[in-house]
Order: structure tokens, then C-alpha cells, then sequence
């Protein structure tokens, strides 16, 4: 079946302007994550979701970062006023639920802010 | 912030010998997973340990768990060269006995395997 996917696969912007990722989970998975990966790094923790909220967003790093989760299915990660900072791999994971524990990773993008 | 230290950062083997990489990390869990990465996207998911087990096979992974000292090992038996990837931990909080599958990584193994 297929896995989650990610739009783009790869962004480049100017600093200031606004972005938007999308992530399409597996179908049926309850629960969404969001992580950022910068070079040389893992994974770091953003945001999830149970549903259409955001149960935990403590991992979002300042205001300028915000998603959404409408039906509970497909999620947007919107960045504002971006920032050369902000130039990394954002990672968006699904599982079943948030006991399931096992989550599927999509192949990510990659956002390069010039 | 990463909770997890893997160690060592680096390492290159040939083909048919063993691989070990470390883990350690800081808080109480309620599991901890292991993830292959190639080429810097797409983590996969190896296998997951529980904090009341010490010990888990699959394949050729071997995967220790440690709670006393917060540490975890995985073993990579007989190795390939398709084995040639970054090996991450990731550690899932016991928040109050809660687990919703927040996962705090480590900084990786890259692992080189030669043909």
C-alpha cells in the first residue's frame, strides 16, 4: 500500500516568505508527527496530532511555526517570515494510533531558505 | 533538544563482521526504537524495545535494553553492505505512564560497511 508521502520533496525560498509542507499520512493512521532534521542531526520533535488537534505542540520553536490538520488526514506545516535558520529536513510520521508505537516515515522535505 | 547519545558516531566494517552501536539517553521510557536512515531521508523502523524487557532479536538485529544504566545496544550480525545507513535511537518518554509516541532521537551511527 502506500507509504506516507510528502509535497514538496524539496523547497527553496527567500528569508521572509512564507512556506507550506505537506504531508499525507497512510490511510487509517490516527496519528501525525511532525519532526525537523537539520545536517548531521536526528530527528527533533515538532508536533502531533490525534485527529485534527494538535495534542502536543511543544516542539514548534517560536510562533512563526504552525499546522494543521483539518479532517484529521493530510497535514500542512506553514513557517512564516522564514528564516535561513529554518533550512532543514521536516519529517512527517503516521501510526495507527498512539499506542501503536511504530511510526512510518515519510521521505521528507527539504527546505532551503536563501 | 536530543535526549539520546549514540555512540560511536562513525563506524566502517567489512562484510560478514558484526556491528555494535551504543545508546544512551537521559529520562525514564516507556520504549525505546531503533531506525535505519539512508541518504538522509526516509527513516525506517527496526525494532522496538520495551522498558520491561532486556532483550530483543529480529533477524540480525539484536537490540539490549539497560534501564538501570539508560543505555541500549543494537547488534547487527553477519553484516551487508545494504546495511550502510545512519542507525538512530529514539527514546519514548514515560510521561505519567502515558506514551503517544513522542520520540526524542539521538544524534546517530553512520555505518560503513564494505563489500
Amino acid at each position: 500500500g502506500a507509504g506516507v508521502s510528502q509535497t514538496p520533496s524539496n523547497k527553496v525560498t527567500e528569508k521572509g516568505k512564507y512556506v507550506e509542507l505537506r504531508c499525507d499520512p497512510i490511510s487509517g493512521h490516527t496519528a501525525l508527527y511532525w519532526y525537523r532534521q537539520s545536517l548531521g542531526q536526528g530527528p527533533e520533535f515538532l508536533i502531533y496530532f490525534q485527529g485534527t488537534g494538535a495534542a502536543d505542540d511543544s516542539g514548534l520553536p517560536n510562533d512563526r511555526f504552525f499546522a494543521v490538520r483539518p479532517e484529521g488526514s493530510v497535514s500542512t506545516l506553514k513557517i512564516q517570515r522564514t528564516e535561513r535558520g529554518d533550512s532543514a529536513v521536516y519529517l512527517c510520521a503516521s501510526s495507527l494510533g498512539p499506542q501503536a508505537y511504530e511510526q512510518y516515515f515519510g521521505p521528507g522535505t527539504r527546505l532551503t531558505v536563501t | 533538544s536530543q535526549q539520546g547519545e549514540e555512540d560511536p558516531q562513525a563506524l566502517s566494517i567489512q562484510e560478514g563482521e558484526n556491528a555494535t552501536m551504543n545508546c544512551s539517553y537521559k529520562t525514564s521510557i516507556n520504549n525505546l526504537q531503533w531506525y535505519r536512515q539512508n541518504s538522509g531521508r526516509g527513516l525506517v523502523h527496526l525494532i522496538l524495545i520495551r522498558s520491561n524487557e532486556r532483550e530483543k532479536h529480529s533477524g540480525r538485529l539484536r537490540v539490549t535494553l539497560d534501564t538501570s544504566k539508560k543505555s541500549s545496544s543494537l547488534l547487527i550480525t553477519a553484516s551487508r553492505a545494504a546495511d550502510t545507513a545512519s542507525y538512530f535511537c529514539a527514546t519514548d518518554a514515560n510521561a505519567g505512564g502515558t506514551s503517544y509516541g513522542k520520540l526524542t532521537f539521538g544524534q546517530g551511527t553512520i555505518l560503513t560497511v564494505h563489500p
